[in-house]
């Protein structure tokens, strides 16, 4: 299994430009999340899906869209970059189980916008 | 989310264990512990959660207080690799719910 993996890696945006961030996870887990990371600071929740089609704010969700088409994909996007959205971009997916609802999370996007 | 707190960093020589502290004094009875840690420009890597018993599992133990109002992760033999922001936190056992990272602790492993 790939677990939680997310494209692309780095991107470099222009003021105003827009970007999707794809994540993918072949855990089959129904709970997916993004996270964005500032420096020195911990994560902060952006959205989150708990199941396919559906979407719900997190702490910061301003400027940014999700979509959830695919159990297995999720997506967010940037209509219209800005600079304060500079951040390394985090998903994570967890099970939906009442186990431990431990969650799964990728590699990274860092995203710079000039 | 009851709030947590944690020390900023910590040192630990290799080999010894690391015990990393964190305060919750705010928890309620249905809300679990959970540690997790960042290693360097990486995602998040769980580690253990508990409830009111102590757990272990194959890369740490967590002792919770009686009364749940703090609790220790440790690491019985740190290595470099430990070397690591981690993070103490207290939620609702839902899978909907997102985990509030706070700034954690900055553990430095050294030789």
């Amino acid at each position: 299994n790939a677990g939680v993996t997310q494209t692309p890696k780095f991107r470099v945006l222009k003021t105003g430009q827009s970007m999707t961030l794809l994540c993918a996870q072949d855990m089959n887990h129904e709970y997916m999340y993004w996270y964005r990371q500032d420096p020195g600071m911990g994560l902060r929740l952006i959205h989150y899906s708990v199941g396919e089609g559906t979407t719900a704010k997190g702490e910061v969700p301003d400027g940014y869209n999700v979509s959830r088409l695919k159990k297995q994909n999720f997506l967010l996007g940037l209509e219209s970059a800005a600079p304060s959205q500079t951040s390394v971009y985090f998903c994570a997916s967890s099970y939906s189980l009442a186990q431990s609802y431990e969650q799964y999370f990728g590699p990274g996007t860092r995203l710079t916008v000039t | 989310d009851a709030k947590t707190t944690q020390p900023t960093s910590m040192d630990c020589a290799e080999g010894r264990a690391a015990n990393l502290p964190c305060n919750h004094s705010t928890i309620s009875g249905n809300e679990y512990v959970y540690w997790y840690r960042q290693i360097h420009s990486q995602g998040p890597q769980y580690i253990i959660h508990g409830l009111k018993n102590n757990e272990t599992n194959e890369m740490a133990s967590l002792i919770i207080t009686e009364d749940r109002k703090s609790s220790t992760l440790i690491l019985p033999h740190a290595t470099l690799r430990d070397t690591a922001v981690y993070y103490c936190i207290v939620r609702l056992l839902s899978g909907g719910t997102a985990l509030i990272f706070g700034k954690g602790t900055t553990l430095s492993v050294s030789s």
